[in-house]
C-alpha cells in the first residue's frame, strides 16, 4: 500500500518568512495530493490540492509543487502570518479511489 | 469548498452509555465517508470507510460492534459509540469524498469525553 512521509514534524518561522513542508509517497499510482490545515480543536480544512498532470499550483500565498519522478510534493507558504500557525497534513490518493493516505503532520508556528 | 457538518461538536457522557455522532454533507453528495479518531498531537487514524447503502469497512483493530457506522444516504453517515468507556474519549472526525470527484472534505470534529 501507499506510504506517505512528511517532514519536518515541527517548524517555527518568523512572521513574513516562508515555510516549506515536504512529503514523499511510495505508490506511483497516486495522482491526487491534497494539503490540509488543522487548527486546534477543529477538523482539517482543505487548503490546496494538486493532480499529477501538473507540476505546480498556486493560490495567493500558498503553493504546492509536485515531482512525480521523485515521488515528492511540497507545500510552500510565503509571507507567513501568525494565523498560519496550525498543523498541516499532506495526503496522497488516487483521484477516484476510496483511500487517502495521510502524512504525520507538521506543526507550524509563526512567531510575530 | 464543500461543507461537511458534524455534530455534536462536543459531548460528555457516562460510562456505559451510547453516543451518536452525525456527519452530513450539506451541498454535495458523498459516495464515501470516512471516520477518523485523533489523539492529541497525533495524525488522523482511520477507523472505517462507509459507502452509501452498504456496510462499513473497518480498519484492523477497530471493533465494529463498538463503533457502529451507518451510511443511510448520500449525505448522511452516523457513528455510534456503544457502551462507551473512558478509553473511548477522543476527538472523532468524519470526512466525505465528493461524488464523482476526488476532493475530500472534513467535518469540524466531535470531542467525546466519557466519565
Amino acid at each position: 500500500g501507499e506510504n506517505v512521509e512528511q517532514h519536518p514534524s515541527t517548524l517555527s518561522v518568523q512572521e513574513g518568512d516562508s515555510a516549506v513542508i515536504k512529503c514523499t509517497y511510495s505508490d506511483s499510482a497516486s495522482n491526487y495530493f491534497p494539503w490540509y490545515k488543522q487548527e486546534l480543536g477543529k477538523g482539517p480544512q482543505l487548503i490546496i490540492d494538486i493532480r499529477s498532470n501538473v507540476g505546480e499550483k498556486k493560490d495567493q500565498r500558498i503553493a504546492v509543487t509536485l515531482n512525480k519522478t521523485a515521488k515528492h510534493f511540497s507545500l510552500h507558504i510565503t509571507e507567513t502570518q501568525p494565523e498560519d500557525s496550525a498543523v498541516y497534513f499532506c495526503a496522497a490518493s488516487i483521484y477516484t479511489g476510496n483511500q487517502f493516505y495521510f502524512g504525520t503532520g507538521t506543526s507550524l508556528t509563526v512567531i510575530p | 469548498g464543500a461543507v461537511v457538518s458534524q455534530h455534536p461538536s462536543w459531548v460528555i457522557c457516562k460510562s456505559g452509555t451510547s453516543v451518536k455522532i452525525e456527519c452530513r454533507s450539506l451541498d454535495f453528495q458523498a459516495t464515501t465517508m470516512f471516520w477518523y479518531r485523533q489523539f492529541p498531537k497525533q495524525s488522523l487514524m482511520l477507523m472505517a470507510t462507509s459507502n452509501e447503502g452498504s456496510k462499513a469497512t473497518y480498519e484492523q483493530g477497530v471493533e465494529k460492534d463498538k463503533f457502529l457506522i451507518n451510511h443511510a444516504s448520500l449525505t448522511l453517515s452516523t457513528l455510534t459509540v456503544t457502551s462507551a468507556h473512558p478509553e473511548d474519549s477522543s476527538f472523532y472526525i468524519c470526512s466525505a469524498r465528493v461524488r464523482q470527484r476526488g476532493e475530500l472534505f472534513f467535518g469540524e470534529g466531535s470531542r467525546l469525553t466519557v466519565l
